[in-house]
């Protein structure tokens, strides 16, 4: 079965600092890859998508995000985050064989403190 | 226009009682999504809409769980005998449906089982 893993479940950075959230998914097909974000008191949204072509994806608020397929890895990164960038983040996974089932991760709680 | 909404936004029950949860997803997405969120469990997936066809209800923690989707629109979680493991916020989704597009996300209903 496919699963996410996430393996920061807390982070606290200061602002300007660099980021970069783990995801690590178990499939061995063709996968279409997901970040998304809930910021407090908000609904969750997407962040970026991988779905095929340049494995260096960049999403809205300058995060971006790399498909590693020989790792199974899509992390999340930031080079310099500020302190509205505080929210939970999922990595999410799909796989192409026709399914609409996705599979999210445990997420990670980034703190950011100015 | 209009997104997500979901009804109530928060209900308090009575272990053993039966609670219904509604989804209104946003207008022309045929495909809709349940999840269920818990501290520190991240999004389990519960049960996909997709048009007409058969839903899968493959996350389906147990046979007191069950959905509809009405119309190819609102859809309702209904909840049966009620157990304290069930307190929870449950999050509806909806998207195109065309492959592997943006989900998009409700508020959630907090469940809380006494």
């Amino acid at each position: 079965a496919q699963s996410v893993s996430q393996h920061n479940h807390h982070v606290i950075l200061s602002e300007a600092a660099s980021l970069e959230l783990g995801c690590n998914y178990s499939y061995g097909g063709t996968v279409n890859l997901f970040w998304y974000v809930q910021y407090p008191g908000q609904h969750l949204q997407l962040l970026l998508k991988y779905f095929s072509g340049d494995p260096l994806v960049k999403g809205i608020k300058g995060f971006e995000a790399e498909f590693i397929k020989s790792k199974f890895s899509f992390n999340l990164r930031k080079p310099s985050v500020q302190w509205s960038d505080t929210a939970e983040y999922f990595c999410a996974v799909k796989d192409t064989s026709g399914t609409y089932k996705y599979i999210f991760g445990t997420g990670t709680r980034l703190k950011v403190l100015a | 226009g209009a997104g997500v909404s979901q009804s109530p936004s928060n209900k308090v029950t009575e272990k053993g009682k039966d609670v219904e949860l509604r989804c209104d997803p946003i207008s022309g997405h045929t495909a809709l999504y349940w999840y269920r969120q818990s501290l520190g469990q991240g999004l389990e997936f519960l049960i996909y809409f997709q048009g007409n066809s058969a839903p899968d209800k493959s996350g389906l923690p147990s046979d007191r769980f069950s959905a509809e989707r009405t119309g190819g629109s609102v859809s309702t979680l209904t909840i049966q005998r009620t157990q304290q493991e069930d307190s929870a916020v449950y999050l509806c989704a909806s998207s195109l449906g065309r492959g592997s597009e943006t989900q998009y996300f409700g508020p959630g209903t907090r469940l809380l089982v006494l």
